[in-house]
């Protein structure tokens, strides 16, 4: 299994540009979740979703979408690019079935940087 | 609200002394506890958790985790440190009142263990 996925790895972009960030996860997990990490700041909740279809807004989730088409896949879109988006992006998947308890398993990130 | 804080940025450590990583949470119900480690440029990967049970959690690596629920801190800790330990370490909590055990976890801002030879 190749677990959680990202890509692309790196990606700069200039201010205004647009771009969609793909995470696929081979586990059958039912929910997944978009991060950001800044220094200093730990991870911070862009949007999750609870299954195919479904998305709803974390904790930052100012001028970002998502979409949940197929139940692998979790797409992250900016649609018009700042520098305060900068930042390196993690997904997470994580199991539906006593979900309070389980641990969520980490995509290798992806490093965005906004000029 | 959960919160949770790791009031060390960096924790320096030499070679075969035990290590100890501080975290403290607040919340409202009980709380479920994670611990992850992240080695550059690489995602976070679980190390262990508290749900509930025995206060002492075993995890990955020889790590362990001591619950307290009166001082609400959930330090990490290992015997015996070894140079390949040096990552970044983050806490992260739960509540058990957060509806559907679906939104994500909140993490601390890290800690920096550096470990010497």
């Amino acid at each position: 299994n190749a677990g959680v996925t990202q890509t692309p790895k790196f990606r700069v972009l200039k201010t205004g540009q647009s771009m969609t960030l793909l995470c696929a996860q081979d586990m059958n997990h039912e929910y997944m979740y978009w991060y950001r990490q800044d220094p200093g700041m730990g991870l911070r909740l862009i949007h999750y979703s609870v299954g195919e279809g479904t998305t709803a807004k974390g904790e930052v989730p100012d001028g970002y979408n998502v979409s949940r088409l197929k139940k692998q896949n979790f797409l992250l879109g900016l649609e018009s690019a700042a520098p305060s988006q900068t930042s390196v992006y993690f997904c997470a998947s994580k199991e539906r079935a006593l979900s309070s308890y389980n641990e969520q398993f980490f995509g290798p990130g992806t490093r965005l940087t906004v000029l | 609200a959960q919160s949770v804080a790791q009031p060390e940025d960096q924790v320096n450590v030499a070679e075969g002394n035990p290590l100890t990583v501080k975290c403290t949470y607040s919340v409202s119900g009980n709380p479920y506890l994670f611990w992850y480690v992240q080695y550059p440029n690489r995602g976070l990967q679980f190390l262990l958790k508290y749900i509930t049970g025995d206060n002492l959690v075993k995890g990955s690596y020889g790590f362990e985790a001591e619950f307290n629920k009166s001082q609400t801190s959930f330090h990490l800790k290992k015997p015996s440190a070894l140079v390949s330990d040096s990552a970044l370490y983050f806490c992260a909590v739960r509540d058990t009142y957060s509806g559907g055990g679906a939104d994500g976890l909140t993490f601390g801002k890290g800690t920096h263990l550096i470990i010497q030879p």
